[in-house]
């Protein structure tokens, strides 16, 4: 079936340092690719997808490449701030069977000031 | 445009009673998806709704879980009775239903069975 590894935390960074979260998939067909946020306290929010190979999605400074080869979804932010940390999630939903998102276990990212 | 509403959002009840969780979706949101997400981990589906139609309730424990979406708008997930695994968060979700189209995110129940 369907699965999403996804890079374990915690992550701790200082404020304007890179980010990156590894994400990587198994998945029958072409499926669609998603990172959702959690911040403390709310629901969860789709930061970006991307619906075909070679996609970028990005929002908010983040981007992350829908890399059929490596069947990745890496994501990426040049400089984060502390408004950054929050619980991110790696999720997919293929285009066989129904449009369940099957996610990632989520990594916590804490930045430091 | 308001979101996704959950009611309750915390919900504490000794095991063996049984707990009800409502959710009222986006206007318009044909799709309603209820996940099941524990402590540390990702959410996973318990059942999906098109209208009022359950077209996928395969991951939902049909011994003592049910849900209901009777005029294709609101739902409620029924637990009767709770066990002690149970506790977790319980999320609600909704969407167009349109191919690879977003999911919005209500802001939880948080169960916790004692």
């Amino acid at each position: 079936g369907d699965s999403v590894t996804q890079m374990e935390g915690p992550v701790t960074l200082s404020e304007e340092a890179f980010l990156t979260i590894n994400c990587t998939y198994t998945a029958t067909g072409y499926p669609s690719l998603f990172w959702y946020v959690q911040y403390p306290g709310e629901g969860l929010q789709l930061l970006l997808k991307a619906t075909k190979a070679d996609d970028k999605g990005s929002n908010k400074g983040f981007e992350a490449t829908y890399r059929k080869e490596t069947t990745s979804f890496h994501l990426e932010k040049g400089s984060v701030q502390v408004s950054d940390s929050a619980v991110y999630f790696c999720a997919l939903s293929s285009i066989f069977g129904n449009e369940k998102l099957t996610f990632g276990t989520g990594t916590r990212l804490t930045i430091i000031p | 445009e308001a979101g996704v509403v959950q009611s309750p959002r915390y919900k504490i009840i000794e095991k063996k009673q049984p707990v009800a969780f409502w959710c009222n979706p986006i206007s318009g949101h044909n799709t309603l998806y209820w996940y099941l997400q524990n402590l540390g981990q990702g959410p996973e589906l318990l059942i999906r709704y098109e209208n009022e139609e359950a077209v996928d309730d395969s991951q939902l424990p049909k011994d003592r879980f049910s849900a209901e979406r009777l005029k294709g708008v609101d739902s409620t997930l029924k637990i009767q009775p709770a066990e002690l695994g149970d506790s977790a968060v319980y999320l609600c979700a909704s969407s167009t239903g349109l191919a690879h189209n977003e999911q919005f995110f209500g802001p939880g129940t948080r169960l916790t069975v004692l």
